[in-house]
């Protein structure tokens, strides 16, 4: 049983569109990380998050740590947003290094 | 702004060899991390480290695996004898200390181990 499930797996849209991923965990966290990876393999953190609301740029991510549950928005998307958009969480018990454990990303295709 | 490297970006290896993948985390982080993804899959965990030595490993991080932190700035996956299931995506990240222990991470751009 996947401690992180994301949702939808695979998600296409026209460009302008108003894009959600949802993220849902089974485990108590402490944060989580939305994260972004592109064709070529790497990968960017956009946000981490523990309570709340962060905005940057066009994209939004909230949470709510008591309903176990985080979304990730992107205003007017664009083809350049196509990518696979990855959460991943903090869980208990807090240590020094903490590890975190993934979901199974969204595939996003923007089309022109 | 400081970023996370990694070498090689791509090793081919026969079973049975050994590979050292290497790592410089930002210069100013202490904890340190190897992820790996098997194409298709999820990212997962193998280990992290801290203070110059293993914090938490997974199941996946068995005997065949070590990492060292050599000197001050390399950080190092060495996998003693390859199977055709290492092959993968291997990421290093690292994160600064903060007033708790869930710090944003660094992920480095990868390397993609292939075993033949």
């Amino acid at each position: 049983k996947n401690e992180v499930e994301q949702s939808p797996q695979n998600l296409t849209a026209q460009e302008g569109e108003f894009i959600t991923i949802n993220c849902s965990y089974s485990v108590g966290i402490s944060a989580l990380h939305w994260l972004q990876q592109h064709p070529g393999g790497g990968i960017v953190s956009l946000f981490m998050l523990s309570s709340g609301k962060k905005k940057h740029g066009r994209l939004i991510a909230t949470i709510n740590i008591q309903e176990k549950h985080s979304s990730l928005h992107i205003t007017a998307s664009h083809p350049r947003d196509s990518a696979v958009y990855i959460c991943a969480a903090f869980p208990y018990p807090i240590q020094g290094a903490q590890k975190l454990v993934f979901g199974q990303g969204t595939r996003l295709t923007i089309n022109p | 702004e400081p970023e996370v490297t990694q070498t090689p970006s791509h090793q081919v290896t026969q079973m049975g060899q050994e590979v050292i993948l290497r790592c410089v985390p930002i210069s100013n982080h202490l904890y340190f991390y190897w992820y790996r993804q098997i194409l298709g899959q999820k990212v997962e965990f193998l280990v992290s480290f801290y203070n110059n030595e293993i914090s938490e490993k997974s199941e996946i991080f068995d005997d065949q695996f070590s990492v060292e932190r050599p000197d001050g700035s390399n950080f190092t996956l060495k996998i003693r004898s390859t199977k055709l299931e290492d092959s993968a995506m291997y990421f290093c990240a690292s994160s600064a200390p903060g007033t708790s222990g869930r710090d944003e991470q660094f992920f480095g751009p990868g390397t993609r181990l292939t075993v033949l």
